[in-house]
C-alpha cells in the first residue's frame, strides 16, 4: 500500500532561520505529490504540487520542494521562515486507487519564534 | 464563491447519538472526499466520491455512511456515535482526479 513519511514531528526554529522538511513516499511508479499547511485555527491550503516536469516546484509563500525519485522523496524549503509560518505541515501522494484520493503524512508542526 | 464550506463547526454528541456532518461546494466539482485527523496521525479518507449517485468507501470507512444526491452536497453520517470518532472531520472536493483538492474549513467532533 502507498505511505507517506514525514521525518520530523515538531520542528522549531528561529526568524530568518532556513528550514527543511523531509517527505518519503512508498510508491514507485508515476506519483503526485503535494504538500499543504494548515495555519492554527485554519483549513489546509495547498503550499505547491508536483505532477511531472522540472523537479524543482515553486508553491506561495517563498516554499519551495524538489522531487527526487531515486530517493524517493519531496522534502520541502524555505529559506528565510518567518513567525508567520508557524504550522502544521502534510506531505501528500495521490492515491492510484480509491478515486485518487490524498494519502497523508502525518505531519509536522513547525514553530517560529521571533 | 465560497469554495467548500461545512457546518457544524464544532459539534458534541453523546455515544449512541447520530449526526450528518454536511459538506457543500459550489465549484462544480466530480470529486468530493471525507478525511478525519487525529492528532499526529495526519489525514485519513473515510468515503469518496467521483460524481453524483457513485461513493465508495476509504480507509476508514467503519461507522458512517454518506450518500452524493447532487454534485454540490456530500453528507457524512454517524448512526451510532463512539468516542473512537473523536477528530476533526474535513471535506475536500476537485475537478478532476489530477486537479488540486480544495478543503472546507472543517468539523470538530467530540463525542462523550
Amino acid at each position: 500500500a502507498q505511505s507517506v513519511s514525514q521525518h520530523n514531528h515538531h520542528v522549531i526554529l528561529s526568524e530568518a532561520a532556513s528550514l527543511e522538511l523531509g517527505c518519503n513516499y512508498s510508491y514507485g511508479g508515476t506519483v503526485n505529490l503535494f504538500w499543504y499547511v494548515q495555519y492554527p485555527g485554519q483549513h489546509l491550503q495547498l503550499l505547491l504540487k508536483y505532477f511531472s516536469g522540472d523537479p524543482l516546484v515553486k508553491g506561495i509563500k517563498g516554499f519551495e520542494a524538489e522531487f527526487i525519485k531515486s530517493k524517493f522523496s519531496f522534502n520541502l524549503r524555505k529559506p528565510s521562515v518567518q513567525w508567520s509560518d508557524t504550522a502544521e505541515y502534510f506531505c501528500a501522494v495521490k492515491s492510484n486507487q480509491a478515486g485518487t484520493a490524498l494519502i497523508f503524512g502525518k505531519g509536522t508542526t513547525l514553530s517560529v519564534s521571533s | 464563491n465560497a469554495g467548500v464550506t461545512q457546518t457544524p463547526k464544532f459539534r458534541i454528541l453523546k455515544i449512541g447519538q447520530s449526526m450528518t456532518l454536511q459538506c457543500t461546494q459550489d465549484m462544480n466539482h466530480n470529486y468530493m472526499y471525507w478525511y478525519r485527523q487525529d492528532p499526529g496521525m495526519g489525514l485519513k479518507l473515510i468515503y469518496y466520491s467521483v460524481g453524483a449517485g457513485i461513493t465508495d468507501k476509504g480507509e476508514v470507512p467503519n461507522g458512517y455512511n454518506v450518500s452524493r444526491s447532487t454534485t454540490e452536497d456530500f453528507p457524512l453520517r454517524l448512526e451510532l456515535a463512539a468516542p473512537s470518532q473523536t477528530s476533526v472531520y474535513f471535506c475536500a472536493s476537485s475537478r478532476q482526479p489530477q486537479e488540486t483538492q480544495y478543503f472546507g474549513p472543517g468539523t470538530r467532533l467530540l463525542v462523550l
